[in-house]
């Protein structure tokens, strides 16, 4: 069966980095783009970024670009979101999610990570 | 980017009761529109995907429908474990908005 499954939780200073991971199973890891999305403490849901694990091409919301990188490593099946210079705005639970296409959807998403910044 | 505006963003209703949450796109957006349902605690799971369309296991009272603009969701005979959050979510172009959510609540 399908399986997206993160790390676990972490906490940062604020100006540090994060990088969060999540090892997918079950289906063809190279055939489905990933997406990452945080959720706030009791606030909505946020889209960050898409990954294609099929060489590794990223796109990212405009407003983490230059502070946001997807990565991907295809021999683990795993793909990485860094968020760098944290600021305690940046406290949320992180998801990847895996997009079905035609038509586009994410149908599965892993349990996400807690990561949260304070000095 | 394409804004997507859910309404209400509370509700209060009881088992047995049908509930109606809508969903409008600042642009139009076909029928590239999923919905998602959330507890507290855990990750989103995806009820309807392409605006109508149930997705696999999602029991028969969950419907949805819309094309362009305007989106709704309807869930018939509301149960328990129907008390969740509520997402819509554009998948017609990046980045890829959510609405607001709606949080269900037992009146």
């Amino acid at each position: 069966q399908v399986q997206l499954v993160q790390s676990g939780a972490e906490v940062r200073k604020p100006g540090a980095s994060v990088k969060v991971s999540c090892k997918a199973s079950g289906y063809s890891f190279t055939s489905y783009y990933i997406h990452w999305v945080r959720q706030a403490p009791g606030q909505g849901l946020e889209w960050m970024g898409i990954i294609n694990p099929s060489g590794g091409s990223a796109s990212y919301a405009q407003r983490f670009q230059g502070r946001v990188t997807l990565t991907t490593d295809a021999s683990t099946s795993t793909v990485y979101m860094e968020l760098s210079s944290l600021r305690s705005e940046d406290t949320a639970v992180y998801y990847c999610a895996k997009e079905m296409i035609a038509p586009s959807h994410l149908d599965y998403w892993g349990q996400g990570t807690l990561v949260t910044v304070s000095s | 980017d394409i804004q997507m505006t859910q309404s209400p963003s509370s509700l209060s209703a009881s088992v047995g009761d049908r509930v109606t949450i809508t969903c409008r796109a600042s642009q139009r957006i076909d029928t590239y529109l999923s919905w998602y349902q959330q507890k507290p605690g855990k990750a989103p799971k995806l009820l309807i995907y392409a605006a109508s369309n149930l997705q696999t296991g999602v029991p028969s009272r969950f419907s949805a429908s819309g094309s362009g603009t305007d989106f709704t969701l309807t869930i018939s005979n509301l149960q328990p474990e129907d008390f969740a959050s509520y997402h819509c979510q554009q998948t017609y172009s990046t980045p890829w908005t959510f609405g607001q959510g709606t949080k269900v609540e037992i009146k």
